[in-house]
């Protein structure tokens, strides 16, 4: 089935320590995204891509860093620099043009 | 910037009976598409009803359907014969033409009595 991959679900950090969160797609979608959900805050996007080897920030990029290598894949560094980064992460992509986005089923990351 | 507005934090509603969420947005942009997403407790985010902000006439989705208001800019989704499994938080979100992401408002976590 054609759907978004995310890995792990559950992750654990100690603080200063950088974390990557993983991305795949089998859906041949062109745009794929990352967003983050705080409890109160809705959804905020963090960083987008349209193509390979081009991305974009978003609203809250500080403290994150991503890669686009290939159309499937889009995985998302959590560095050491962002401040608060316990959250739910979520990633989605868009079919170039169809203006839909699905989502994959989120990762919970918690820094101890 | 564009901006998204959930008024109500929480909605209650009985079984089998109607509700409507709300919600304003603001932005300059002619060429635009509306969304409305569910987050059940297992927080996959689920399309519920999309609109296009060119037509005029309403989108309807089984038992959901929205109130499109374009000189208001109000997307209100009502919910018919509301049902346990429709208890979440409901998310409206905007999005322009292209490859831009979605904006979302914070949400409103509508509960189903039996």
């Amino acid at each position: 089935d054609g759907g978004i991959t995310q890995s792990p679900k559950y992750l654990f950090r100690k603080e200063g320590q950088n974390v990557t969160l993983s991305c795949e797609q089998n859906l041949n979608h062109d745009a794929m995204y990352w967003y983050r959900q705080d409890p109160g805050q809705g959804l905020r996007l963090i960083y987008y891509s349209q193509i390979v080897n081009d991305f974009q920030k978003g609203d809250i990029a500080e403290g994150y860093s991503v890669s686009r290598e290939k159309k499937e894949s889009f995985p998302l560094t959590v560095t050491s620099a962002q401040k608060n980064p316990t959250a739910f992460y979520l990633c989605a992509s868009n079919l170039d043009g169809a203006n839909v986005l699905t989502f994959g089923a989120g990762s919970r990351l918690t820094v101890l | 910037a564009q901006t998204v507005t959930q008024s109500q934090p929480e909605m209650s509603v009985q079984e089998a009976e109607t509700v409507t969420l709300s919600c304003t947005y603001d932005t300059s942009e002619s060429d635009y598409y509306l969304f409305w997403y569910k987050q059940p407790p297992s927080r996959q985010m689920i399309l519920v009803i999309r609109q296009e902000a060119y037509k005029q006439q309403n989108a309807t989705e089984n038992r959901f359907s929205v109130n499109f208001q374009k000189a208001a800019k109000s997307f209100s989704l009502k919910i018919s014969d509301s049902q346990l499994g429709d208890a979440a938080m409901y998310f409206c979100a905007y999005k322009r033409g292209g490859a831009d992401g979605l904006t979302f408002g914070k949400g409103t976590h509508l509960i189903i009595q039996p």
